[in-house]
Protein backbone atom coordinates (compact mmCIF):
# COMPACT_ATOMS: atom_id res chain seq x y z
CA UNK A 1 0.00 0.00 0.00
CA UNK A 2 1.58 3.57 -0.77
CA UNK A 3 2.07 6.04 1.74
CA UNK A 4 0.86 9.81 1.87
CA UNK A 5 3.06 11.69 -0.84
CA UNK A 6 3.09 15.40 -0.55
CA UNK A 7 4.17 16.87 -3.54
CA UNK A 8 6.48 18.89 -4.28
CA UNK A 9 9.16 17.87 -1.87
CA UNK A 10 11.11 21.28 -1.91
CA UNK A 11 9.76 24.93 -2.62
CA UNK A 12 11.67 28.39 -2.69
CA UNK A 13 8.83 31.02 -3.60
CA UNK A 14 9.87 34.76 -2.70
CA UNK A 15 8.00 36.88 -0.02
CA UNK A 16 4.59 38.41 -1.06
CA UNK A 17 3.98 35.74 -3.87
CA UNK A 18 1.27 32.78 -2.80
CA UNK A 19 2.13 28.66 -3.12
CA UNK A 20 0.12 25.57 -3.02
CA UNK A 21 0.79 22.28 -1.97
CA UNK A 22 -0.46 19.02 -2.37
CA UNK A 23 -0.87 15.87 -0.27
CA UNK A 24 -2.54 12.02 -1.70
CA UNK A 25 -3.70 10.31 1.13
CA UNK A 26 -3.33 6.53 1.78
CA UNK A 27 -6.38 4.99 -0.80
CA UNK A 28 -8.75 4.28 1.77
CA UNK A 29 -7.97 7.49 4.05
CA UNK A 30 -10.66 9.94 4.02
CA UNK A 31 -9.09 12.72 6.86
CA UNK A 32 -6.14 14.78 5.84
CA UNK A 33 -4.75 16.73 8.76
CA UNK A 34 -1.88 19.71 7.42
CA UNK A 35 0.85 19.77 10.01
CA UNK A 36 3.77 23.42 9.79
CA UNK A 37 7.39 22.65 11.60
CA UNK A 38 10.00 25.20 12.17
CA UNK A 39 13.12 25.33 14.65
CA UNK A 40 11.38 27.53 17.10
CA UNK A 41 7.59 26.23 16.67
CA UNK A 42 7.98 23.05 16.60
CA UNK A 43 5.25 21.18 14.69
CA UNK A 44 1.83 22.87 14.80
CA UNK A 45 -1.81 21.50 13.34
CA UNK A 46 -2.82 23.88 10.88
CA UNK A 47 -6.14 21.74 9.71
CA UNK A 48 -7.88 18.62 9.59
CA UNK A 49 -10.20 18.16 6.40
CA UNK A 50 -12.90 14.68 6.19
CA UNK A 51 -15.14 14.38 3.51
CA UNK A 52 -14.69 17.62 1.99
CA UNK A 53 -15.21 19.54 5.31
CA UNK A 54 -12.83 21.31 7.45
CA UNK A 55 -13.40 19.71 10.76
CA UNK A 56 -10.79 21.62 13.23
CA UNK A 57 -8.40 24.51 12.59
CA UNK A 58 -5.36 25.76 14.29
CA UNK A 59 -4.19 29.39 15.42
CA UNK A 60 -3.35 30.12 11.71
CA UNK A 61 -3.68 33.59 10.06
CA UNK A 62 -6.17 33.61 7.63
CA UNK A 63 -3.75 33.67 4.63
CA UNK A 64 -3.20 29.71 5.53
CA UNK A 65 -6.25 27.95 3.99
CA UNK A 66 -6.77 24.15 2.86
CA UNK A 67 -9.17 22.25 0.54
CA UNK A 68 -10.30 18.24 -0.25
CA UNK A 69 -11.25 17.02 -2.91
CA UNK A 70 -13.87 14.17 -3.36
CA UNK A 71 -10.92 11.63 -4.00
CA UNK A 72 -9.74 12.84 -0.72
CA UNK A 73 -6.59 14.11 -1.96
CA UNK A 74 -6.16 17.65 0.11
CA UNK A 75 -3.86 20.92 -0.73
CA UNK A 76 -2.92 24.35 1.30
CA UNK A 77 -2.83 27.19 0.07
CA UNK A 78 -0.37 29.94 1.67
CA UNK A 79 -1.27 33.60 0.17
CA UNK A 80 1.30 36.05 0.42
CA UNK A 81 4.16 34.50 1.61
CA UNK A 82 6.37 35.90 4.71
CA UNK A 83 9.61 35.04 5.77
CA UNK A 84 8.34 33.00 8.72
CA UNK A 85 6.67 30.86 7.01
CA UNK A 86 9.29 29.43 5.65
CA UNK A 87 9.03 25.23 7.14
CA UNK A 88 8.62 22.02 6.50
CA UNK A 89 4.80 21.18 5.85
CA UNK A 90 3.62 18.15 6.14
CA UNK A 91 0.62 15.58 5.73
CA UNK A 92 -1.09 13.18 7.60
CA UNK A 93 -4.02 10.98 6.55
CA UNK A 94 -5.89 8.36 8.49
CA UNK A 95 -9.09 6.40 7.85
CA UNK A 96 -11.41 8.80 9.18
CA UNK A 97 -13.53 6.63 11.26
CA UNK A 98 -13.14 8.05 13.88
CA UNK A 99 -12.12 7.84 18.13
CA UNK A 100 -8.64 6.99 19.24
CA UNK A 101 -8.17 4.33 16.92
CA UNK A 102 -8.04 6.33 14.21
CA UNK A 103 -5.61 8.89 15.70
CA UNK A 104 -3.17 5.75 16.04
CA UNK A 105 -3.58 5.20 12.53
CA UNK A 106 -2.30 8.33 11.31
CA UNK A 107 0.25 8.36 8.99
CA UNK A 108 2.59 11.41 8.09
CA UNK A 109 3.68 11.99 4.81
CA UNK A 110 7.50 13.23 4.34
CA UNK A 111 6.93 16.77 3.84
CA UNK A 112 7.70 19.48 1.33
CA UNK A 113 9.96 21.86 2.45
CA UNK A 114 9.00 25.46 1.82
CA UNK A 115 11.59 28.36 1.47
CA UNK A 116 10.82 31.48 1.07
CA UNK A 117 13.52 34.32 0.18
CA UNK B 1 2.36 28.93 25.52
CA UNK B 2 4.04 25.49 24.89
CA UNK B 3 0.88 23.28 26.02
CA UNK B 4 3.42 19.85 25.89
CA UNK B 5 7.20 20.42 26.45
CA UNK B 6 10.02 17.96 26.01
CA UNK B 7 12.38 19.54 28.19
CA UNK B 8 15.95 17.79 27.00
CA UNK B 9 16.55 18.53 23.73
CA UNK B 10 19.30 15.86 22.97
CA UNK B 11 19.78 12.40 25.10
CA UNK B 12 22.93 10.24 24.59
CA UNK B 13 22.34 6.31 24.97
CA UNK B 14 24.63 3.16 24.94
CA UNK B 15 23.35 0.28 23.11
CA UNK B 16 21.28 -2.19 25.02
CA UNK B 17 21.12 0.36 27.60
CA UNK B 18 17.55 1.95 28.69
CA UNK B 19 16.50 5.39 26.99
CA UNK B 20 13.74 7.52 28.98
CA UNK B 21 12.43 10.02 27.02
CA UNK B 22 9.99 12.55 29.20
CA UNK B 23 6.91 15.01 28.27
CA UNK B 24 5.19 17.70 30.29
CA UNK B 25 1.52 18.86 29.47
CA UNK B 26 -0.37 21.60 30.98
CA UNK B 27 -3.98 20.96 29.15
CA UNK B 28 -5.77 19.01 31.73
CA UNK B 29 -8.55 18.41 28.91
CA UNK B 30 -5.80 15.90 27.29
CA UNK B 31 -7.15 12.72 27.43
CA UNK B 32 -5.19 10.77 24.84
CA UNK B 33 -1.03 10.55 24.50
CA UNK B 34 0.95 9.43 21.99
CA UNK B 35 4.92 8.80 20.92
CA UNK B 36 6.44 9.26 17.42
CA UNK B 37 9.74 8.89 15.84
CA UNK B 38 11.05 10.80 13.20
CA UNK B 39 14.05 10.47 10.70
CA UNK B 40 15.79 12.89 8.48
CA UNK B 41 13.70 13.95 5.52
CA UNK B 42 10.57 11.76 6.84
CA UNK B 43 7.58 12.24 8.06
CA UNK B 44 6.70 11.30 12.03
CA UNK B 45 5.77 7.51 12.88
CA UNK B 46 3.74 6.64 15.40
CA UNK B 47 5.21 4.48 18.03
CA UNK B 48 2.54 3.91 20.65
CA UNK B 49 -0.06 5.75 22.90
CA UNK B 50 -1.54 5.44 26.12
CA UNK B 51 -4.94 6.97 27.17
CA UNK B 52 -5.57 9.22 30.48
CA UNK B 53 -7.42 5.92 32.32
CA UNK B 54 -4.48 4.30 32.02
CA UNK B 55 -0.93 4.58 33.97
CA UNK B 56 0.87 2.42 31.76
CA UNK B 57 1.16 1.10 28.11
CA UNK B 58 3.56 -1.54 26.72
CA UNK B 59 4.44 -2.73 22.71
CA UNK B 60 7.80 -4.59 22.46
CA UNK B 61 10.90 -2.93 23.37
CA UNK B 62 8.46 0.33 24.19
CA UNK B 63 6.58 1.70 27.07
CA UNK B 64 4.98 4.85 28.00
CA UNK B 65 4.24 5.80 31.42
CA UNK B 66 1.65 8.66 32.37
CA UNK B 67 1.30 10.35 35.70
CA UNK B 68 -1.69 12.57 35.58
CA UNK B 69 -1.70 14.29 38.69
CA UNK B 70 1.85 15.36 37.72
CA UNK B 71 0.88 16.14 33.97
CA UNK B 72 3.89 13.92 32.82
CA UNK B 73 4.23 11.14 30.62
CA UNK B 74 7.62 9.37 29.57
CA UNK B 75 8.83 6.79 27.03
CA UNK B 76 11.24 4.13 28.18
CA UNK B 77 13.47 2.14 25.63
CA UNK B 78 14.59 -1.21 26.89
CA UNK B 79 17.04 -1.93 25.23
CA UNK B 80 18.23 0.61 23.26
CA UNK B 81 19.56 0.29 19.90
CA UNK B 82 21.35 1.95 17.27
CA UNK B 83 18.59 2.04 15.06
CA UNK B 84 16.53 3.83 17.55
CA UNK B 85 18.52 7.04 16.88
CA UNK B 86 15.93 9.55 15.82
CA UNK B 87 14.18 12.65 17.12
CA UNK B 88 11.18 11.57 19.38
CA UNK B 89 8.14 14.28 19.61
CA UNK B 90 5.30 13.29 22.14
CA UNK B 91 2.04 14.48 21.32
CA UNK B 92 -1.58 14.79 23.10
CA UNK B 93 -5.17 14.93 22.27
CA UNK B 94 -8.28 16.30 23.17
CA UNK B 95 -11.56 14.03 23.15
CA UNK B 96 -14.02 15.43 20.37
CA UNK B 97 -10.91 17.22 18.71
CA UNK B 98 -10.81 14.77 15.36
CA UNK B 99 -7.17 14.23 14.79
CA UNK B 100 -5.74 17.75 16.21
CA UNK B 101 -2.77 16.39 18.29
CA UNK B 102 -0.37 18.93 20.00
CA UNK B 103 3.10 18.37 20.10
CA UNK B 104 6.30 18.97 22.06
CA UNK B 105 9.27 20.34 20.53
CA UNK B 106 11.22 16.78 20.47
CA UNK B 107 14.55 14.98 21.82
CA UNK B 108 16.78 13.76 19.66
CA UNK B 109 17.92 10.51 21.21
CA UNK B 110 21.26 9.07 19.82
CA UNK B 111 22.18 5.54 20.46
CA UNK B 112 25.81 4.69 20.41
CA UNK B 113 27.30 1.42 19.77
Amino acid sequence: KAGVTQTPRYLIKTRGQQVTLSCSPISGHRSVSWYQQTPGQGLQFLFEYFSETQRNKGNFPGRFSGRQFSNSRSEMNVSTLELGDSALYLCASSPGTGGRIDIDEQYFGPGTRLTVT
Amino acid sequence: DQQVKQNSPSLSVQEGRISILNCDYTNSMFDYFLWYKKYPAEGPTFLISISSIKDKNEDGRFTVFLNKSAKHLSLHIVPSQPGDSAVYFCAASVNNAGNMLTFGGGTRLMVKP
